[in-house]
């Protein structure tokens, strides 16, 4: 089993749809909870940082952690055409000095 | 330069060569990590240097992967005798001390004839 469980997809909405992305863990030491934006051809760019459980907001994006069922997502609302990557979730026990696992990404496509 | 950079951005080469990818880090990044990336896959951790402590390498996936790093400069990832499977997008990463967030290169895309 991977530490990391990620649907790699690929999914794809409409315009203005709210988007959902989901990670899976097996490793309850994690504390550090990242989403990753990778457009094509293009290296991986940090989105959203979360400590612990809890839900953050940044404009149109929504990360929330579940440490009890080891759950985390990324919403995205009013979904866009720009908004067309992959998303890999990240995760990490620890600040600096512990390996960061990546889920394999979804490849997200949003249709104008 | 303001980001990490990585050359060659492109590398082609045939079965059985040596080939050479160089990062070059944000300054003042003390950690700095390989990848790889093969097609619709996540990423593949290789190699991590931390400053001056030895380097994990518990992901590089045989003996002819090596990397290097001088200091908190440039880093060389090397694949001897390659082969086909090695073809892939090869990412470098850096962050700060103490704070996850990783500063990716746009990659080299490896293909192995």
């Amino acid at each position: 089993q991977k530490e990391v469980e990620q649907d790699p997809g690929p999914l794809s909405v409409p315009e203005g749809a709210i988007v959902s992305l989901n990670c899976t863990y097996s490793n309850s030491a994690f504390q550090y909870f990242m989403w990753y934006r990778q457009y094509s051809r293009k290296g991986p760019e940090l989105l959203m940082y979360t400590y612990s459980s809890g839900n953050k907001e940044d404009g149109r994006f929504t990360a929330q952690v579940d440490k009890s069922s080891k759950y985390i997502s990324l919403f995205i609302r009013d979904s866009q055409p720009s908004d067309s990557a992959t998303y890999l979730c990240a995760m990490s026990a620890g600040s600096g000095g512990f390996k960061t696992i990546f889920g394999a990404g979804t490849r997200l496509f949003v249709k104008a | 330069g303001a980001g990490v950079s990585q050359s060659p951005s492109n590398k082609v080469t045939e079965k059985g060569k040596d080939v050479e990818l160089r990062c070059d880090p944000i300054s003042g990044h003390t950690a700095l990590y390989w990848y790889r990336q093969r097609l619709g896959q996540g990423l593949e951790f290789l190699i991590y240097f931390q400053g001056n402590s030895a380097p994990d390498k518990s992901g590089l996936p045989s003996d002819r992967f090596s990397a290097e790093r001088t200091g908190e400069s440039v880093s060389t990832l090397t694949i001897q005798r390659t082969q086909q499977e090695d073809s892939a997008v090869y990412l470098c990463a850096s962050r700060v001390a103490g704070v996850n967030e990783q500063f990716f290169g746009p990659g080299t895309r490896l293909t192995v004839l």
